[in-house]
């Protein structure tokens, strides 16, 4: 199992740039999240999907873009990337959401470095 | 708005006594509790939930977690720590609302 792929796992990026971070998942989940971590900031959400076509915002969504076309794939993207937007970045998905069980595992990828100088 | 609270930032524990991390949430509703971990340069790692049922909760690497209703709380123990432990341990919590948050995270230093 592939589980939660995460792409690229390292990137640099000027000011002012644009990009996309890549999330697929092979496990037919609902649910679908980003999540920035800061050092001492702890995990930070920023946007969610509870299925195709359905996107909502986080505590953090400010400067970030999501779409949710397919079940496996919500991408993130980055209109114009500041500095402030350096992070490390998490894609997680669960199966499950409010209307049947919320309460099942939410499986992370393995994070995506991003360096805005 | 649902949220957590790691109380502490780092936890140092002696090597074969018990550890405690602690978490502390507010949610509207019934909560669905998470503990996760994380080793350097990695993803998260799921240790345990809590969904209904015992407070008491068991999960991987002989870990436990005490679901405490009235003082909205969700502990991680284990009875005797290892090297290997040491890590950066996150506490979670979903509501009605479908998104999960997540606790500022604890770091756990085992003492050899």
């Amino acid at each position: 199992n592939a589980g939660v792929t995460q792409t690229p796992k390292f990137q640099v990026l000027k000011t002012g740039q644009s990009m996309t971070l890549q999330c697929a998942q092979d496990m037919n989940h609902e649910y679908m999240s980003w999540y920035r971590q800061d050092p001492g900031m702890g995990l930070r959400l920023i946007h969610y999907s509870v299925g195709a076509g359905i996107t909502d915002q986080g505590e953090v969504p400010n400067g970030y873009n999501v779409s949710r076309s397919t079940t496996e794939d919500f991408p993130l993207r980055l209109l114009s990337a500041a500095p402030s937007q350096t992070s490390v970045y998490f894609c997680a998905s669960s199966s499950g959401t409010l209307r049947y069980y919320s309460g099942n595992t939410i499986y992370f990828g393995e994070g995506s470095w991003l360096t805005v100088v | 708005a649902q949220s957590v609270a790691q109380p502490e930032d780092q936890v140092n524990v002696a090597e074969g006594n018990p550890l405690t991390v602690k978490c502390t949430y507010s949610v509207s509703g019934n909560p669905y509790l998470f503990w996760y971990v994380q080793y350097p340069n990695r993803g998260l790692q799921f240790l345990l939930k809590y969904i209904t049922g015992d407070n008491l909760v068991k999960g991987s690497y002989g870990f436990e977690a005490e679901f405490n209703k009235s003082q909205t709380s969700f502990h991680l123990k284990k009875p005797s720590a290892l090297v290997s432990d040491s890590a950066l341990y996150f506490c979670a919590v979903r509501d009605w609302s479908d998104k999960i948050i997540f606790g500022k995270g604890t770091r756990l230093h085992i003492l050899p």
